[in-house]
């Protein structure tokens, strides 16, 4: 149980252009997803907290109009790379949790994002 | 402040050898978990554990073992008899108040046939 579907897995875009990035719980209700961007050989940075039916909340220092995160129901949130450039390449993974987190966060398999 | 410290950057062994990842961390919550994810070259975060502040018990799970320390603050994960399939990046995290995840900078485990 709890599986998190991330898709696409890896995607290039040309720069200019917008990427959608899609998160689904497909076995569990997530009220709360997390977007998270990582470079290569660093650690996981939360990029924002995605909560169904609301604004998501984005960690100092993100873009909002850059990265567009919508969570229309309870089983699917979106991350739209708006006006992709290069710098923006890099690996985008969702997490979902339950009850808070405290029976641990569902990962997604991450999404690759190369922009040329 | 919310920080949890994998000092080792990269570590190195041979298959059979016991190899122990440091975790630190700091936090003012008096409730909190901590956790411990794998990340393989394909990216994907496998869960490994999840430790409550309050269960201070260690866990042993086949070849893994974790240490929880609450004075030390330090929350080190064993693997015993390592294979080459432990080979991955090993992620620290401390889940805090706001449900949101701190996650160390990981350690990059090779282990070598």
């Amino acid at each position: 149980g709890a599986v998190v579907s991330q898709h696409p897995s890896w995607v290039i875009c040309k720069s200019g252009t917008s990427v959608k990035i899609e998160c689904r719980s497909l076995d569990f209700q997530a009220t709360t997803m997390f977007w998270y961007r990582q470079f290569p050989k660093q650690s996981l940075m939360l990029m924002a907290t995605s909560n169904e039916g609301s604004k998501a909340t984005y960690e100092q220092g993100v873009e909002k109009d850059k990265f567009l995160i919508n969570h229309a129901s309870l089983t699917l949130s979106t991350l739209t790379v708006t006006s992709a450039h290069p710098e923006d390449s890099s690996f985008y993974i969702c997490s979902a949790e339950r009850e808070g987190g405290i029976y641990g966060y569902t990962f997604g398999s991450g999404t690759r994002l190369t922009v040329v | 402040a919310q920080k949890v410290t994998q000092a080792q950057t990269e570590i190195s062994v041979v298959e059979k050898e016991d190899v122990t990842l440091d975790c630190v961390y700091e936090t003012r919550d008096t409730t909190y978990y901590l956790f411990w994810y794998k990340q393989p070259p394909s990216g994907e975060l496998v869960f490994l554990i999840r430790r409550n502040s309050f269960d201070e018990q260690n866990e042993i799970s086949g070849r893994y073992s974790w240490n929880f320390q609450k004075s030390t603050s330090s929350f080190n994960f064993t693997i015993t008899a390592s294979q080459v399939v432990d080979s991955a990046v090993y992620f620290c995290a401390l889940r805090r108040s706001n449900y949101k995840l701190t996650f160390g900078k990981g350690t990059l485990l090779t282990v070598n046939p």
